[in-house]
């Protein structure tokens, strides 16, 4: 079946340096998803990529999608402590159901 | 944005006896739900869609008559852990698409959760 896998697995960085968490799916995906999880509590949407070669912006954040539709990318610049917790990617491959990677843990030292 | 509340937040029970738990979405109808199962410091693996008024579909490895759903309305869907045992202890996420609507293009808006140990 689908697998998506995420690194690195953790990641624990000091306050001011960048971050990127890559996805990569064993399969083509029609849509991913991202999503942040804080510590304790439940996954929050974040973006949603379609296109191939598809980049989005947020803030200090940017998502790309890649040309294969099979890899993804989160990249933080200059994390900040509150940027502490889990980031998943989710993929679909067509229906309306997503399959979570396995997540990179990311920890932010003052 | 979509709100999705569970309860309980949290519960202990005693190896072979049933939990039930609620998944509700207070400002929206949502003909479909969604029941994630989360192990500690681990990803999300989807268990089952929940649909009103019919079936719940399961995922491949999910004992449906262990994991029973019911989603007898259209704000409320219930998953029962039947004869829980140690190895049922986790979290337990329910989620929804915005306006309870289910497409490949929108996000999931998730419950709190619910953290199950069972002793």
């Amino acid at each position: 079946g689908q697998q998506v896998m995420q690194i690195p697995q953790y990641q624990h960085v000091q306050e001011g340096e960048d971050f990127t968490t890559y996805c990569n799916s064993s399969t083509t995906l029609s849509n991913i998803q991202w999503y942040k999880q804080r510590p304790g509590g439940h996954p929050v949407f974040l973006i949603q990529l379609v296109k191939s070669g598809e980049v989005k912006k947020q803030k200090r954040l940017t998502f790309q999608f890649g040309e294969a539709k099979k890899n993804s990318s989160l990249h933080i610049t200059a994390t900040q402590t509150t940027d502490v917790g889990t980031y998943f990617c989710a993929g679909s491959s067509g229906t309306y159901k997503y399959i979570f990677g396995t997540g990179t843990r990311l920890k932010v030292l003052a | 944005g979509a709100v999705v509340s569970q309860h309980p937040s949290w519960v202990i029970c005693k190896s072979g006896t049933s939990v039930k738990i609620e998944c509700r979405s207070l400002d929206f109808q949502a003909t479909t739900m969604f029941w994630y199962r989360q192990f500690p410091k681990q990803s999300l693996m989807l268990m089952a869609t929940s649909n009103e008024g019919s079936k719940a579909t399961y995922e491949q490895g999910v004992e449906k008559d262990k994991f029973l759903i019911n989603h007898a309305s259209l704000t409320l869907s219930t998953l029962t852990v039947t004869s829980a045992h140690p190895e049922d202890s986790s979290f337990y996420i329910c989620s929804a698409g915005p306006s309870g609507i289910t497409r490949i293009d929108y996000e999931q808006y998730f419950g709190p959760g619910t953290r199950l140990t069972v002793t």
